[in-house]
């Protein structure tokens, strides 16, 4: 069974410019979630998807950071414009449910460098 | 609001010795409680979780981890570490806050294993 799927792995942009990650969960998957992992630090939620309802963006920079999942599958979720800041690990992780005691299985991850 | 601390950055074992990592947790109820590992360039992998019941979980590749409420701890263990257990190690909770599931990460614990 494939796992979780991110793309790209990795990206390097200058400041300023648009940038997008695509995820693509386990089959079957209703929950998705988005998390910003900085370096030396553990996963933050960024934004957690019921099917294609966002159930919780609290924690999403709604100023710059956008996602969607469409149809209740795949995801994108994009910065416009980046900053400095925003250099870090993007993973996007699933689950059956959204249970607080369901599994998450988690991508690889895509890596950002912001220049 | 829950949160978790690992007060161990960094550890550094000899092969075959044995291992134990902290991990405490602040929840207002019974949290469920993970261990995640992290290798270089891979996503998070579940190692083991606690939701109820015998307080001592077992969980893959000869980790355990007990839960202790009285101390609010869930410290991870192996009594013979491998060369390939060198990654990084996440300890998380989760409940449900605001009306919604959310996992909270701890910082993280780098383990080098010298062989």
């Amino acid at each position: 069974e494939a796992g979780v799927v991110q793309s790209p792995r990795y990206k390097i942009i200058e400041k300023k410019q648009p940038v997008a990650f695509w995820c693509n969960p386990i089959s079957g998957h209703n929950t998705l979630y988005w998390y910003l992992q900085n370096l030396g630090q553990g996963p933050e939620l960024l934004i957690r998807y019921e099917n294609e309802e966002a159930v919780d963006d609290s924690q999403l920079p709604k100023d710059r950071f956008s996602a969607e999942r469409l149809k209740g599958v795949d995801s994108t979720l994009k910065i416009q414009p980046a900053e400095l800041g925003d250099s870090a690990v993007y993973l996007c992780a699933s689950s059956l449910e959204g249970w607080s005691n369901d599994e998450q299985f988690f991508g690889p991850g895509t890596r950002l460098t912001v220049l | 609001a829950q949160s978790v601390t690992q007060p161990d950055i960094h550890i550094t074992v000899s092969e075959g010795a044995s291992l134990e990592l902290r991990c405490n947790y602040s929840y207002g109820a019974t949290p469920y409680l993970f261990w995640y590992v992290q290798s270089p360039g891979q996503g998070l992998q579940l190692l083991l979780k606690y939701f109820s019941g015998d307080t001592l979980v077992q969980g893959i590749k000869g980790f355990e981890a007990e839960f202790k409420r009285s101390q609010s701890s869930f410290n991870l263990r192996k009594p013979s570490v491998h060369w390939s257990d060198a990654a990084e190690y996440f300890c998380a909770v989760g409940g449900i806050t605001g009306g919604g599931n959310k996992l909270t990460f701890g910082t993280g614990t780098q383990l080098k294993v010298e062989l």
